[in-house]
């Protein structure tokens, strides 16, 4: 079954930029089964989705994030990335990235098992 | 953007006994409506979507239903391993939003 990992820093700077990867296994990101999106979840708090990428590269974000955010696919090695711009403490938290049924399910599934990023000043 | 919002922000449950868990959409989502489970430490699983269909593996216990704006999870008889934060998302609409969440405790 389809499997998602996060890599990236863990430890970013103030003002700099945040940027993550997701890696698809057992299956392929060309697939247009799926949206592919990243979500996080700052400590001790809820969930805010951040963006999704279709297999054709067609985005979708936040609207509170989306002056600082892209995401892009790298079909060549089965990933899709996030970039953060100009962050602050208040873009530290735990980052997931998540498949999206287009049709069928709708729901978020897989996730991958997050990753934390802290903003230091 | 469609606000979720859910309520309670936390419920206190004895085992063996039924949760029931409110989620109301700022406008009609049709039934494109999620529920997933999170536990620390852990990423949320999907348990059902399209508001009252269980995802792969999740027991009989866990129900949903509603549509349009207001929808309810129901937890039949909850087990040690349901005591959780439950979130809604709604996925009928651009951006996609979630609530904030209800946590089930032991009472």
């Amino acid at each position: 079954q389809l499997q998602l990992q996060e890599s990236g820093p863990g430890l970013v700077k103030s003002s700099e930029t945040l940027s993550l990867t997701c890696t698809v296994s057992n299956g392929s990101i060309r697939s247009s089964s799926y949206y592919w999106g990243w979500i996080r979840q700052p400590p001790g708090k809820g969930l805010q989705w951040i963006g999704s990428i279709s297999h054709s590269g067609n985005t979708y974000f936040n609207p509170s994030l989306e002056s600082r955010v892209t995401i892009s696919v790298d079909t060549s090695k089965n990933q899709w990335s996030l970039k953060v711009y100009s962050v602050t403490a208040a873009d530290t938290a735990l980052y997931y990235c998540a498949g999206q049924a287009v049709v069928g399910t709708g729901g978020l599934d897989p996730w991958g098992q997050g990753t934390l990023v802290t903003v230091s000043s | 953007e469609i606000v979720m919002t859910q309520s309670p922000a936390t419920l206190s449950v004895s085992p063996g006994e039924r949760a029931t868990l409110s989620c109301r959409a700022s406008q009609s989502v049709n039934s494109n409506l999620a529920w997933y489970q999170q536990k620390p430490g852990q990423a949320p699983r999907l348990l059902i979507y399209g508001a009252s269909t269980r995802a792969t593996g999740i027991p009989a216990r866990f129900s949903g239903s509603g549509s349009g704006t207001d929808f309810t999870l129901t937890i039949s008889s909850l087990q040690s391993e349901d005591f959780a934060v439950y979130y809604c998302q709604q996925h009928n609409n651009w951006p996609l939003t979630f609530g904030g969440g209800t946590k089930v405790e032991i009472k």
